[in-house]
């Protein structure tokens, strides 16, 4: 199983600030098997990002993604006060793993 | 639109089971693998498997098997976690997910709204 390790755990940023977030994969992974989400207290998962770095159908371009191998890395350009959120990158392979995933909140 | 909506929530003692429920519409139900996400208190997010509609095809995380059981009724697109021997360990969240492909791997693009399942005596 591949293990998926996202880093911070915790951010905290201003409206306005970059968002930088990190996922590192156990064992090198096709980019076209990497996805992320962004999780609200009490609603859905939200797709942002698949495929390493294509944006979901209505997300806005302040989010984008990239990276390879075993390293991933989610952006947010300038955090908008519903950007606080959890965000969980996911290896959508044969049995789909989920990172820990990294907390944004208002500093 | 695609939508999935789920049964509400659920508490059960420990050692029984729980059948959560997930109908779809929308689109063609046969077309696409259903999965299950579990988020548990404080935790992140957990995949527990997913089944084909069309074929009875499932597929669960090494964790779960033996303990879930997966099925569907096509006459009304509906597909049906079973969870059993519940711990408290199974409180949680449960989701269920549809991809973009008919295929196990692909990413979720649609979620229903989620069912609480509490575990206590």
């Amino acid at each position: 199983e591949i293990v998926l390790t996202q880093s911070p755990g915790t951010l905290s940023l201003s409206p306005g600030e970059r968002a930088t977030f990190s996922c590192r994969t156990s064992q090198s992974v096709s980019s076209s098997y990497l996805a992320w989400y962004q999780h609200r207290p009490g609603q859905a998962p939200r797709l942002l990002i698949y495929g390493a770095s294509s944006r979901a159908a209505g997300i806005p371009d302040r989010f984008s993604g990239s990276g390879s191998g075993t390293d991933f890395t989610l952006t947010i350009s300038r955090l908008q006060p519903e950007d606080f959120a959890v965000y969980f990158c996911q290896h959508y392979g044969s049995s789909p793993t989920f990172g820990g995933g990294t907390k944004v909140e208002i500093k | 639109q695609v939508q999935l909506v789920q049964s509400g929530a659920e508490v059960r003692e420990p050692g029984a089971s729980v059948r959560v429920s997930c109908k779809a519409s929308g689109y063609t139900f046969t077309n696409y693998y259903i999965h299950w996400v579990r988020q548990a208190p404080g935790q992140g997010l957990e995949w527990m498997g997913g089944i084909n509609p069309n074929g009875v095809s499932t597929r669960n995380a090494q964790k779960f098997e033996g303990r879930v059981i997966m099925t569907r009724d096509t006459s009304t697109s509906t597909v049906y976690m079973e969870l059993r021997r519940l711990t408290s360990e199974d409180t949680a969240v449960y989701y269920c997910a549809r991809g973009v492909a008919a295929t196990m791997t692909t990413y979720f693009q649609h979620w229903g709204q989620g069912t609480l399942v509490i575990v206590s005596s």
